[in-house]
């Protein structure tokens, strides 16, 4: 069955520093999907980054980088730079499905505090 | 802002009733996903709509029913309502399905008391 586990209940860090955050998956498909997602406190999910299972560069989006590695089935989120808006919980999930329908499953999340 | 609408922000009501959540998609996204987030289940996805016709169905109890209506805004009804329904619930949508980032609203929180 495919999964999701995210082992960093709470990560800490000060301002300017980088951050990774884990996440490893199950999952025997050969094609996936990969995304991180952002839950302030206020409760909105902010969509980060994505990575697909065949892309061959780690993907990057401003500050955010996936370090990906296929073989260890894992897919970690570095946040570079922390601000205090970055406190925050953070979701990895992975697709399951295909062109018909499809669902993201979801970890248990990691909160993350940034102070100064 | 996602694009993603979806009313209301609160519910309150009573055990044994019945409520209805609804979600406007944004503009051109045909997908139409619900998923529920509580403290103990954590984020589960609940069903997917794609063009009105249901594409994939996850952890949705048969209390709980869905659909999507032809100018593609989705309902959830959730009905005989527990204790444990309470959470948020959220919509999101995307252009197909599938390999691109979903887009979420802002949540729905129910409370049943």
């Amino acid at each position: 069955a495919q999964k999701i586990t995210q082992t960093q209940p709470g990560m800490f860090v000060q301002e300017k520093e980088a951050v990774t955050l884990d996440c490893t998956y199950d999952t025997s498909d050969q094609s996936y999907g990969l995304f991180w997602y952002k839950q302030p406190s206020s409760g909105e999910m902010i969509f980060l980054i994505y990575q697909g299972s065949y892309d061959e560069q780690n993907a990057t989006e401003g500050r955010y980088s996936l370090n990906f590695q296929k073989a260890r089935k894992s897919a970690n989120l570095v946040i570079s730079a922390s601000q205090l808006g970055d406190s925050a919980m953070y979701f990895c999930a992975m697709e399951r499905g295909n062109q018909a329908g499809t669902a993201l499953i979801f970890g248990k999340g990691t909160t993350l505090s940034v102070s100064s | 802002d996602s694009g993603v609408t979806q009313t209301p922000k609160h519910l309150i009501t009573a055990t044994g009733q019945r409520v209805t959540l609804r979600c406007s998609p944004r503009s051109g996204d045909l997908s139409v996903y619900w998923y529920q987030q509580s403290l103990d289940q954590g984020l589960q996805f609940l069903i997917q709509y794609y063009n009105g016709e249901e594409r994939a169905k996850g952890n949705i109890l048969e209390r709980f029913s869905a659909q999507q209506f032809p100018d593609l805004h989705s309902e959830l009804n959730l009905s005989s309502l527990e204790l444990g329904d309470s959470a948020l619930y959220f919509c999101a949508s995307s252009l197909h399905t599938g390999g691109r980032p979903l887009h979420f609203g802002n949540g729905t929180r129910l409370t049943v008391t």
